[in-house]
C-alpha cells in the first residue's frame, strides 16, 4: 500500500480527455516535484512529465501535469489507443529518502 | 546513446541470495546515482535503493536495509544489486534506473528488467 493514493483504474474514449489523480502529504507532494511515467505491457517504465508539469523531448503535448498542494494530476488530451497503459506518479519522498511511487492507475481506452 | 543492460532472469530458492547486474554505457557511469525499483508481477512499482558510482555510497529503502547491497565496478561500468534471504515474496522484475527523481530533469533511463523467480 503506498503512501501516494491513485485511482486504481481510469478509462475514456478516442478524442477524450482524462485525468488521473495523485494524492500524497507535505513529505512528498507537498515538498517536492512531482513525477509521471507509463508503463506499456512488459515494458519499463517511461518517464512522461518531470518537474511537476515538464515533457521531455519527444512526449506529445497532449499529456500535461500539475500540482498543487498535496496533489497532482496528469492530464490526457485527445485520447488514442495507444495511450493504453499503467500511469504512476512518482514524488520524492523526504521519509521514505527516495521516489515513492504511487500504486498506479490502468488506463483503458474504450 | 544511453543503455542500462541487465543481466539475465534468475531462479532461486528460498532463503537463498540473488545478484542482479546493470552494464550501463552511453554516458559517464559515475555521473549519476543508479537506481532499483522492483515490480511484483501484476502490482506496482517499488524503490529499493539508490548507489552512487563515484564514491560507491548508497541509501535503501527501509524494508530491504536488512538484505540489500548495492555495489559497483567502475572498470566496466556496472551495477549490481543483491538480495539476501530471499522469499516467495521477492518474486518480481528488477529495473535498474538512472532516475529524474534524483537528476531532477529529462535524464531518465531504465534498464531491460531482470525477472527473479523465488520458488522451492
Amino acid at each position: 500500500q503506498s503512501v501516494v493514493t491513485q485511482p486504481p483504474s481510469a478509462s475514456g474514449t478516442p478524442g477524450q480527455r482524462v485525468t488521473i489523480s495523485c494524492s500524497g502529504s507535505s513529505s512528498n507532494i507537498g515538498s517536492n516535484f512531482v513525477y509521471w511515467y507509463q508503463q506499456l505491457p512488459g515494458t519499463a517504465p517511461k518517464l512522461l512529465i518531470y518537474r511537476n508539469n515538464q515533457r521531455p523531448s519527444g512526449v506529445p503535448d497532449r499529456f500535461s501535469g500539475s500540482k498543487s498542494g498535496t496533489s497532482a494530476s496528469l492530464a490526457i488530451s485527445g485520447l488514442r489507443s495507444e495511450d493504453e497503459a499503467d500511469y504512476y506518479c512518482a514524488p520524492w519522498d523526504d521519509s521514505l529518502g527516495g521516489p515513492v511511487f504511487g500504486g498506479g492507475t490502468k488506463l483503458t481506452v474504450l | 546513446q544511453v543503455h542500462l543492460v541487465q543481466s539475465g532472469a534468475e531462479v532461486k530458492k528460498p532463503g537463498a541470495s540473488v545478484k542482479v547486474s546493470c552494464k550501463a554505457s552511453g554516458y559517464t557511469f559515475t555521473s549519476y546515482d543508479i537506481n532499483w525499483v522492483r515490480q511484483v508481477p501484476g502490482q506496482g512499482l517499488e524503490w529499493m535503493g539508490w548507489m552512487n558510482p563515484n564514491n560507491g555510497d548508497s541509501g535503501f529503502a527501509q524494508k530491504f536495509q536488512a538484505r540489500v547491497t548495492m555495489t559497483r565496478n567502475t572498470s566496466i561500468n556496472t551495477a549490481y544489486m543483491e538480495l539476501t534471504s530471499l522469499r516467495s515474496e521477492d518474486t518480481a522484475v528488477y529495473y535498474c534506473a538512472v532516475l529524474s527523481t534524483e537528476t531532477t530533469s529529462s535524464f531518465d533511463y531504465w534498464g531491460q528488467g531482470t525477472l527473479v523467480t523465488v520458488s522451492s
